[in-house]
């Protein structure tokens, strides 16, 4: 079975600090991760994601996630926080199954200080 | 441009009537999906659909009914029989065919119908 565990719901960082969005996972199998906004009542939109390839995985807007197989995490992280970021973020876990497969995190609601 | 188009953005109905939401896109991709997300959790698959005049049943689809009648349409019928509808739904699009798979090479999201029942 699969699971996604985001370890906080809300985040506040001021603008131009670092950003840190913690995603745990487990999964029987060779895991896809993934990592999405949303921006209020909008549609996701895809950050970056790992297919198995480099463990360090670079994304849109200067994000980067890197896949731990030993911690089983894929912490979301950027070095300086902007106040266009401020958003929902959801890590998602797929095992390439079935579209059922796909789970999504709870979310974690990033604030921005200025 | 190419997308997903859901409408209405905002929907109220009243207890007891049937409600569609549209969700119509120019992609060309083979695979559709709903999802319904409720305040602090992640999206729940409700149908999804692999090619045309074919679904298939998520993990909350009691309740609900989908036709896909066309390649580009796959409009979502929230019934009576859906005891708490009140939510924000979400339209996706894949190329292929409905596998997890696709996930890989990327979901569209439409912008989402908040429904609320008054």
């Amino acid at each position: 079975a699969q699971s996604v565990t985001q370890l906080d719901s809300h985040v506040s960082v001021s603008e131009g600090t670092p950003v840190l969005l913690r995603c745990n996972y487990s999964s029987s199998y060779s895991p896809s991760l993934f990592w999405y906004v949303q921006h209020p009542n909008k549609g996701l939109q895809l950050l970056l994601k790992y297919t198995s390839a480099a463990t360090l995985v670079k994304g849109i807007n200067g994000f980067e996630a890197e896949f731990k197989k030993s911690e089983t995490s894929f912490h979301l992280t950027k070095p300086s926080a902007h106040m266009s970021d401020a958003a929902e973020y959801f890590c998602v876990v797929s095992d390439g199954s079935s579209a059922s497969k796909i789970i999504f995190g709870s979310g974690t609601r990033l604030s921005i200080r200025p | 441009d190419g997308g997903i188009t859901q409408s209405p953005k905002y929907l109220f109905r009243k207890e007891g009537q049937n409600v569609t939401l549209s969700c119509e896109q120019n992609l060309n991709h083979d695979a559709m999906y709903w999802y319904r997300q409720d305040p602090g959790q992640g999206l729940r698959l409700i149908y999804y659909s692999q090619i045309v005049n074919d679904f298939q049943k998520g993990d909350i689809a009691e309740g609900y009914s989908v036709s896909r009648e066309k390649k580009e349409s796959f409009p979502l019928t929230v019934t009576s029989a859906q005891k708490n509808p009140t939510a924000f739904y979400l339209c996706a699009s894949s190329p292929r065919s409905g596998t997890g798979k696709d996930l890989n090479y990327g979901y569209t999201f439409g912008s989402g119908t908040r429904l609320t029942v008054v």
